[in-house]
């Protein structure tokens, strides 16, 4: 079990337009879910970590309006990069877990963003 | 200060070989988690093994193991037997907070190789 989706896992856009990335616990309810941003050969970095029905919390440095996160329900959270630009440009995971404090994350398989 | 610090950029092995990967991690909390991760060419991030804060014995999943050594603040992975699949980058990341607002920090990766 704990199996979480990406969709898409590909997705090339131009410059300017928005990009909506989802992530799914398809075998359990997740009551906390993260997203991550991984740059070519670093290592992974936490972007915010949403709990269901409530605002997501934003690490420093990472700009609310531009990454909208909606953790609508407790098998689903988006990500919308708003207004792409190539700096954009990068491989997004999620993760989920029950969230208990000892609990395991489930990783997605990540979406790999190009912005034209 | 690094929370999470893995000193081997890149470490090789011979298959059938044991190998140990290390990490180290700073954190004021009493309860914790530490985990390891594998991230193959494909990018996904699969789950290998976990120990807890309050866990008195090592953890040890199929041919990983950890080696918790708490004072020392290290949790080195273990991995006995190598196989040519075992080949990726290796992360440790340790969990930190409580139920509801948890955060998640990873190291900058070792990348493993085996050899035929």
């Amino acid at each position: 079990g704990a199996v979480v989706s990406q969709h898409p896992s590909w997705v090339i856009c131009k410059s300017g337009t928005s990009v909506k990335i989802e992530c799914r616990s398809l075998d359990f309810q997740a009551t906390t879910m993260f997203w991550y941003r991984q740059f070519p050969k670093q290592s992974l970095m936490l972007m915010a970590t949403s709990n269901e029905g409530s605002k997501a919390t934003y690490e420093q440095g990472v700009e609310k309006d531009k990454f909208l996160i909606n953790h609508a329900s407790l098998t689903l959270s988006t990500l919308t990069v708003t207004s792409a630009h190539p700096e954009d440009s990068s491989f997004y995971i999620c993760s989920a877990s029950r969230g208990h404090t000892q609990e395991t994350q489930y990783f997605g398989p990540g979406t790999r963003l190009l912005v034209l | 200060a690094q929370k999470i610090t893995q000193t081997q950029p890149g470490m090789f092995v011979q298959e059938k070989e044991a190998v140990t990967l290390d990490c180290t991690y700073d954190t004021s909390d009493q309860s914790y988690g530490l985990f390891w991760y594998k991230q193959p060419s494909s990018g996904e991030m699969i789950f290998l093994i976990y120990q807890g804060s309050y866990d008195e014995q090592n953890a040890t999943e199929g041919r990983y193991s950890l080696n918790f050594q708490k004072a020392r603040k290290s949790a080195n992975l273990v991995i006995s037997a190598s196989q040519l699949g075992d080949s990726a980058m290796y992360f440790c990341a340790m969990r930190e907070g409580i139920w509801g607002y948890q955060k998640v920090t990873f190291g900058t990766g070792t990348k493993l190789q085996v050899i035929p």
